[in-house]
Order: structure tokens, then C-alpha cells, then sequence
């Protein structure tokens, strides 16, 4: 079955602090990778995806990505987490003869001053 | 404008109301997607049009109608929905290319719907 299982469903961190989410994906082609961010009341904006090429992938605001075939996974990093970065974070898989993404259950981010 | 915008941003509406929702891309894609988006649920993918025509029906009940006139217009014309109807609703565009490879989904902010 297709699936994205994003396991932590809530995280804390301190401001300044590093930050990784996770993201395992199983999917039976060759996956197409998203992350995307959605702030309270807002739509879902693009934070980074990987389609082929280096594994390591850099987004917008700092972000970075990194995909592991062999582990099935597509977590986020981002080395120093500010306040603005409070938001929930959902991972995305596509690829193949399809242009649907399936989504995980997010990952809501709080930031502690 | 630029980008995926949807109106209105804000809907309550009776459960005999009818309304629509609008999403307009302004990117040149020839796909377009409805999503569902509810408290503590995953995003749900409602329906699915390329190239005006739909090719996804998530099994949507019928009180939800999709219609794409054009490749740059989307609505979700609504009737007799229930309470548990009230959630986000995204539209989402995308360029679909030979073979149907996925590409990269824009999302619109989404309208707010609250079914009394």
C-alpha cells in the first residue's frame, strides 16, 4: 500500500535549537518527494521537494531534506529553528504514471522563546 | 494576482444553503485538485481534474459538485451538506506532463466552511 507516516505528531523545541521530522514513505515506484509548511488558517506552501539527483536537497527558509532510499525516508532539518518557523509541517509522496500526492498526518511544530 | 487564490476565504452556510467555491490559478497548469481539510484529520483528496476533464472522484458524496469550465477556473458548488462537512477546503494546481508524472502541487489558502 501507499502510505507517508510522519510518527511524531507534535514537537517542542527551544528557538535556536536544530530540528529534524520525520518522514517514511512506502510507495512501489519511484517516489517524488515533498515537504510542505501550513501556517494557522493557511494553505500549504512549499517548503522543498526531490525528484532525482543529489539526495540532499535545500528549500526555502533554511530547510533542507535529505532522501534515503535504502530507510525509505525523507526527514527535515533545519539547524536552527526561529519562532516564525511554528507551523505544521506535512510530508508528500508522488511519482509514477499519477499526478496524486499523498500526504502524511502532519507534524504540528511549537517554538519555545 | 499570482499563484492559486480561492474565494470566498470565509463560509458559514445552513445545511439547506447552497454555495460555491471558487479557485482561480494564475501559474498556466493544466491540472487542478480539490482537497478537504479537517481537525485532526489527514488531507483528504476530494477530486481531480486535467485538463478540464475529471479524472479523480475520492468517493465525494453528491452533495459535492466539481466543476472545471477552463483549465485556469475550479469550483465546488455545494448543497444539503451536514455539520461534519465544516472543515478547510484547498484547491491545489499543478502542470501535468506526458505519462502523468507528478509535479510539484500550489496550493491556494483555502476557504473556511462552517455548516450550521
Amino acid at each position: 500500500a501507499q502510505s507517508v507516516t510522519q510518527p511524531d505528531i507534535h514537537i517542542t523545541v527551544s528557538e535556536g535549537a536544530s530540528l529534524e521530522l520525520r518522514c517514511n514513505y512506502s510507495y512501489g515506484a519511484t517516489p517524488y518527494l515533498f515537504w510542505y509548511v501550513q501556517s494557522p488558517g493557511q494553505g500549504l506552501q512549499l517548503l522543498l521537494k526531490y525528484f532525482s539527483g543529489d539526495t540532499l536537497v535545500q528549500g526555502i527558509k533554511g530547510f533542507e531534506a535529505e532522501f534515503k532510499r535504502s530507510q525509505s525516508s525523507f526527514n527535515l532539518r533545519k539547524p536552527s529553528v526561529h519562532w516564525s518557523d511554528a507551523a505544521e509541517y506535512f510530508c508528500a509522496v508522488g511519482g509514477g504514471a499519477t499526478n496524486k500526492l499523498i500526504f502524511g498526518t502532519g507534524t504540528l511544530l511549537a517554538v519555545q522563546p | 494576482e499570482t499563484g492559486v487564490t480561492q474565494t470566498p476565504r470565509h463560509l458559514v452556510m445552513g445545511m439547506t444553503n447552497k454555495k460555491s467555491l471558487k479557485c482561480e490559478q494564475h501559474l498556466g497548469h493544466n491540472a487542478m485538485y480539490w482537497y478537504k481539510q479537517s481537525a485532526k484529520k489527514p488531507l483528504e483528496l476530494m477530486f481531480v481534474y486535467n485538463f478540464k476533464e475529471q479524472t479523480e472522484n475520492n468517493s465525494v458524496p453528491s452533495r459535492f459538485s466539481p466543476e472545471c469550465p477552463n483549465s485556469s477556473h475550479l469550483f465546488l458548488h455545494l448543497h444539503t451538506l451536514q455539520p461534519e462537512d465544516s472543515a478547510l477546503y484547498l484547491c491545489a494546481s499543478s502542470q501535468v506532463h506526458r505519462g502523468g508524472r507528478t509535479d510539484t502541487q500550489y496550493f491556494g489558502p483555502g476557504t473556511r466552511l462552517t455548516v450550521l
